[in-house]
């Protein structure tokens, strides 16, 4: 038992590239959500996920996009990163109106 | 515009010594409030309150929620080194679609 896992770990990117960050849990939640983490700025919800094949903006979602296609996998995908998306990215899945689990982040600098 | 606001934003002490973290909130259609811990990585969860004036106690850990003052505080007594983390507070909110909100965090640090 896994719990939530987060791939990457750590990337750099340049100005423009595209790139996705993967998330999976195997605890059969129905939902998942994207946060990014900056100093002074707490968690910050980008977008999230109430089940299968359903995806929501969040606080912050301009200049990213997600997919549920699979009940335990939720991507995030950014299409042409910029530098103010350097920031560390947590994933978090939770069943319906309970407590989070956070998977460990991934810290994505853009150059 | 739903908000979460923690009090201090940081907090040295030395060990040994009782420390209490504020969270206070405004957000509508509240459902629970939830305590984490921030060491290196992830957040790890402490304690999910939704019932105004009982406390919920973990070891040295204990938590309450006031409904009426809109605020939670959380404590912890005979600190140790180990407890130094970023405390974080968030709110669960059943506006439209069920999310959370987060404060900025509480920064403790123990010494030895």
């Amino acid at each position: 038992n896994a719990g939530v896992t987060q791939t990457p770990k750590f990337r750099v990117l340049k100005t423009g590239q595209s790139m996705t960050l993967l998330c999976a849990q195997d605890m059969n939640h129905e939902y998942m959500y994207w946060y990014r983490q900056d100093p002074g700025m707490g968690l910050r919800l980008i977008h999230y996920s109430v089940g299968e094949g359903t995806t929501a903006k969040g606080e912050v979602p301009d200049g990213y996009n997600v997919s549920r296609l699979k009940k335990q996998n939720f991507l995030l995908g950014l299409e042409s990163a910029a530098p103010s998306q350097t920031s560390v990215y947590f994933c978090a899945s939770s069943r319906q109106q309970e407590t989070q689990y956070f998977g460990p982040g991934t810290r994505l600098l853009v150059l | 515009e739903d908000k979460v606001v923690q009090s201090p934003l940081s907090l040295v002490v030395h060990e040994g010594d009782t420390v209490t973290l504020n969270c206070s909130y405004e957000v509508t259609n509240f459902r629970s409030l939830l305590w984490y811990k921030q060491e290196k990585k992830a957040p790890t969860f402490l304690f999910m309150l939704t019932s105004s004036g009982i406390e919920k106690k973990s070891g040295r850990l204990s938590s309450i929620l006031d409904k009426k003052e809109l605020s939670s505080i959380l404590n912890i007594t005979a600190t140790q080194t180990g407890d130094s983390a970023i405390y974080l507070c968030a709110v669960a909110s059943t506006s439209g679609t069920y999310k959370y909100i987060f404060g900025t965090g509480t920064r403790l640090k123990v010494l030895a």
